[in-house]
């Protein structure tokens, strides 16, 4: 079964760090390119990162949200995805979610996301 | 940005009617739209890519279309696991952007 797990999510204060992970299984990895996806409490998702493949240099983009603060990162040997947080702000709460940029279009495979939440 | 427009923000259907939903970009973007369904507690599912193309295992009730930078989901025959929020999203440019959703409730 394709899956993805994310982790590493939980209380923070404003200013602070925090580093999500997302796990994969059950598909070869490194063939996909994969994104960062979140959902502020009652709200719609909102796309904040994405990084392809080696194939495409591993390349990043960033929501102008988040852009100077996250970065996404992967680690291939390990299936693993990661998306670092500084200078965390209380609107950055909300549930984040990995998923796998489809081949063939949209985002195909979803974590049940990590729920970050940002308070003093 | 491209912003994604959808409408209605609530639809209120019976079950084993037909549902219509609306996305409208705000420029171009070829046919890169997805469409996802998220039931309340779940991760967003994807059921629509390249704005007609249903995923994999999403059954044949839901079609999507397009006109130009008008988009339609529809469901055909609303059973009762249908009735969740879906939203739009466009990948065509970036940043990759998702309409507000449209909730899907039981008359």
């Amino acid at each position: 079964e394709e899956q993805l797990v994310e982790s590493g999510g939980g209380l923070v204060q404003p200013g602070r760090s925090l580093r999500l992970s997302c796990t994969a299984s059950g598909f070869t990895f490194r063939d996909y390119s994969l994104t960062w996806v979140r959902q502020a409490p009652g709200k719609g998702p909102e796309w904040i990162s994405f990084i392809r493949n080696k194939v495409y240099g591993m390349t990043t983009e960033y929501a102008a949200s988040v852009k100077g603060r996250f970065t996404i990162s992967r680690d291939d040997s390990k299936s693993i995805a990661y998306l670092q947080m500084n200078s965390l702000k209380i609107e950055d709460t909300g549930i984040y979610y990995c998923t796998r940029d489809g081949i063939l279009g949209g985002d195909d495979c979803w974590g049940q996301g990590t729920l970050v939440t940002v308070s003093s | 940005e491209i912003v994604m427009t959808q409408s209605p923000a609530t639809l209120s259907v019976s079950p084993g009617e037909r549902a219509t939903l609306s996305c409208r970009a705000s420029q171009s973007i070829r046919s890169n739209l997805a469409w996802y369904q998220q039931r309340p507690g779940q991760a967003p599912r994807l059921l629509i890519y390249r704005a007609s193309n249903r995923a994999t295992g999403i059954p044949a009730r839901f079609s999507g279309s397009e006109s130009g930078t008008e988009f339609t989901l529809t469901i055909s025959s609303l059973q009762s696991e249908d009735f969740a929020v879906y939203y739009c999203q466009q990948y065509n440019d970036w940043p990759r952007t998702f309409g507000q959703g449209t909730k899907v409730e039981i008359k």
